[in-house]
């Protein structure tokens, strides 16, 4: 059974639009959060990382961390065609060397 | 700009073979890691090694072998392939929990 669950499986946007992804941990001892993004036919590359309750914003990207919950989303606004990938949530219950898991990921395709 | 370098990025086999994954980072991290990203792009942890030590060791069938001689190089070794080893194997390195990730090598069992 996946500890890490994102949602939705695949998502269509217009460009331009919001894109809206989620992410949940079942294991209690998770305490770090990061999203990743790999394009097709490449490898997966860090997007960002989120660690506290709260939000942070990088350019038109935008994640939310509820630890209670063990949530978090990413938010793309204004979406462009070469946001279309595949995006990888993963966590860990240790910063750095400890096992760090990932979610099974979101298709996003932006429609021009 | 990659630093994770992974050879061969492709290789076919016959199921019964033994292939070998060579993974070399100059990033300068202390941890290096093997994934394996199977055709519906569910990305697993095999193993991770920090400074040359193994510390993550999934549940993986035995002939899967790591391999470090030191923290710049991680290398892979399935002894006689399966068919369900088809998949692309991604080597990666980590500083402050940030994996950097090499571009893969794609296994094809025949």
């Amino acid at each position: 059974q996946q500890k890490v669950q994102q949602s939705p499986e695949s998502l269509i946007v217009p460009e331009g639009g919001m894109a809206s992804l989620n992410c949940t941990s079942s294991d209690r001892n998770v305490d770090y959060f990061w999203w990743y993004r790999q394009h097709s036919g490449k490898s997966p590359k860090m997007l960002m990382s989120i660690f506290s309750n709260g939000e942070k914003e990088e350019g038109r990207f935008t994640v939310h961390l509820n630890k209670a919950s063990l949530h978090t989303s990413l938010h793309i606004r204004d979406s462009q065609p070469s946001d279309s990938a595949l995006y990888l949530c993963a966590a860990s219950a240790n910063y750095g060397n400890e096992k760090i898991t990932f979610g099974a990921g979101t298709k996003l395709t932006i429609k021009p | 700009e990659t630093a994770v370098f992974q050879t061969p990025n492709y290789h076919v086999t016959q199921v019964g073979n033994e292939v070998s994954f060579n993974c070399k980072q100059t990033l300068g991290h202390d941890t290096m890691y093997w994934y394996k990203q199977d055709s519906k792009k569910l990305l697993k942890i095999m193993f991770s090694y920090n400074n040359k030590q193994l510390i993550v060791n999934e549940t993986v069938p035995r002939r899967f072998s790591p391999q470090s001689s030191d923290k710049a190089h991680l290398n892979l070794r399935i002894k006689s392939v399966e068919p369900e080893d088809s998949a692309v194997y991604l080597c990666a390195s980590s500083y402050s929990g940030q994996l950097y990730f090499g571009e893969g090598s794609k296994l094809t069992v025949l």
